[in-house]
């Protein structure tokens, strides 16, 4: 079971917005609408961003949303700010009844 | 508030065994599954498997069978990671997280297992 593939980074300035793709198969990301995003600042925890391909957590702010064709999912951080600098891993159930991330990418505001 | 509180750091020889423990609170503990994540230095989140915390059956991720068990003591609201016959490359991040189906709402705080001689 390979890890959901994607961009190792991605760049910014700030008020622009960036689009993280994550690619799977049609056992993962295409199987089931149970794809979340989690944000990673360094040395702290993942954060939840996005569940169930475009649902936010309470308290997450609407700047970030989630979206998914086919076997990839995307989220996209709109009216990028200094504090959206952090790692952000995709995730996805799968048929096995497992689940699987991605590498991560980091996301650098210039 | 939902909390997931984890034992400190460890150091260990190769071979040995080390247990973590994520101790949970704010929330009635048999209600959500905890799940097991790895970060190696440098590198993305590995799921682990997860542990059913009503039954305490547990399911692991392929990669992570034969030295790794998930426990649960459900009288403390905690549930348990014991790897034994450490290798260097267990050294790693080890996160506990409450929920399912790839949705990971609350998250501990990490503890950090060094496998050095």
């Amino acid at each position: 079971q390979s890890a959901l593939t994607q961009p190792a980074s991605m760049s910014g300035s700030p008020g622009q917005s960036i689009t993280i793709s994550c690619t799977g198969t049609s056992s993962d990301i295409g199987a089931y609408n149970y794809v979340s995003w989690y944000q990673q600042h360094p040395g702290k925890a993942p954060k939840l961003v996005i569940y169930d391909v475009s649902d936010r957590p309470s308290g997450i702010s609407n700047r970030f949303s989630g979206s998914k064709s086919g076997n990839t999912a995307s989220l996209t951080i709109s009216g990028l700010q200094a504090e959206d600098e952090a790692d952000y891993h995709c995730s996805a159930y799968t048929t096995s009844i497992t689940q699987i991330f991605g590498g991560g990418t980091k996301v650098t505001v210039l | 508030q939902v909390q997931l509180v984890q034992s400190g750091s460890e150091l260990k020889n190769p071979g040995a065994s080390v247990k973590v423990s994520c101790k949970a609170s704010g929330y009635t503990f048999t209600d959500y599954a905890i799940n097991w994540v790895r970060q190696a230095p440098g590198q993305g989140l590995e799921w682990m498997g997860w542990i059913n915390t009503n039954t305490g059956n547990p399911t692991y991720a392929p990669g992570f069978t034969g030295r790794f068990v998930f426990s649960l003591d459900p009288s403390d609201s905690t549930s348990h990671l014991q790897i034994s016959s450490l290798k260097a490359e267990d050294s790693a991040l080890y996160y506990c997280a409450r929920g399912a189906a790839s949705r990971l709402e609350h998250w501990g705080q990490g503890t950090l297992v060094t496998v050095s001689s």
